[in-house]
């Protein structure tokens, strides 16, 4: 069965940076395309970034571009989100989530890992 | 900032329908396939109709879509407490930007 499991959330200090992966199993993985949601504690889902299923084509949200990159280790099969100058207002569980088609667009997320929390904080 | 616009929250009695409504523009629901996701508390969301009105295996059939211009609806018929859920539309936005949206999400109370 498909499953992504992400890790790398924690608590970090405004301006630092920190990398999350989601290691996805029971699928091809480089067959689809892969993004992040997030959703800030009480609030609603936030696209975040989505990638390809080669790397090769990447959307990121206005609200992290320029502080935060998508990536994917096909022979790991891994996702990545790089984030950097992180601010408060990234407080938020991040998902990732396996689009239903190799390339994104239209295709729903069809299946979603479990969260991982980020907490910026001084 | 969510671009598609839901109503905060619907109710009903058990074994009632609600509708929910999702409102967008022409270059995202108008142009787009929009899909409705089911977020029970403290867990992920969960796809629940896809491409306006498809539902994934495994979804019960008193779940339903549909879209009409700019705007998409879910319904759900046979109001049951397991469905006491926040319930989100999203689809993917044509502009120049681009990039997947969603909507400001709705809170179902089974009363």
């Amino acid at each position: 069965q498909v499953k992504l499991v992400e890790s790398g959330g924690g608590v970090v200090q405004p301006g630092r940076s920190l990398r999350l992966s989601c290691a996805a199993s029971g699928f091809t993985f480089s067959s689809y395309a892969m993004d992040w949601v997030r959703q800030a504690p009480g609030k609603g889902l936030e696209w975040v970034a989505v990638i390809s299923y080669d790397g090769n084509n990447r959307w990121i949200a206005e609200s992290v571009k320029g502080r935060f990159t998508i990536s994917r280790d096909n022979s790991k099969n891994t996702l990545y989100l790089q984030m950097n100058s992180l601010k408060v207002d990234d407080t938020a569980v991040y998902y990732c989530a396996r689009v239903a088609d190799a390339n994104p667009g239209s295709s729903p997320s069809d299946y979603w890992g479990q969260g991982t929390l980020v907490a910026v904080s001084s | 900032q969510s671009v598609l616009t839901q109503p905060p929250s619907v109710s009903a009695a058990s074994g009632q329908k609600v509708t929910i409504s999702c409102s967008g523009s022409s270059s995202n629901t108008g142009k787009n396939y929009v899909s409705w996701y089911q977020q029970l508390p403290g867990a992920a969301p969960k796809l629940l109709i896809y491409d306006n009105n498809k539902r994934p295996s495994g979804i019960p059939d008193r779940f339903s879509g549909s879209k009409s211009g700019t705007s998409a609806t879910l319904g759900i018929t046979g109001l049951q407490t397991g469905d006491e859920a926040d319930y989100y539309c999203g689809t993917w936005d044509s502009s120049l930007s681009g990039g997947y949206v969603f909507g400001t999400g709705t809170r179902v109370t089974v009363l």
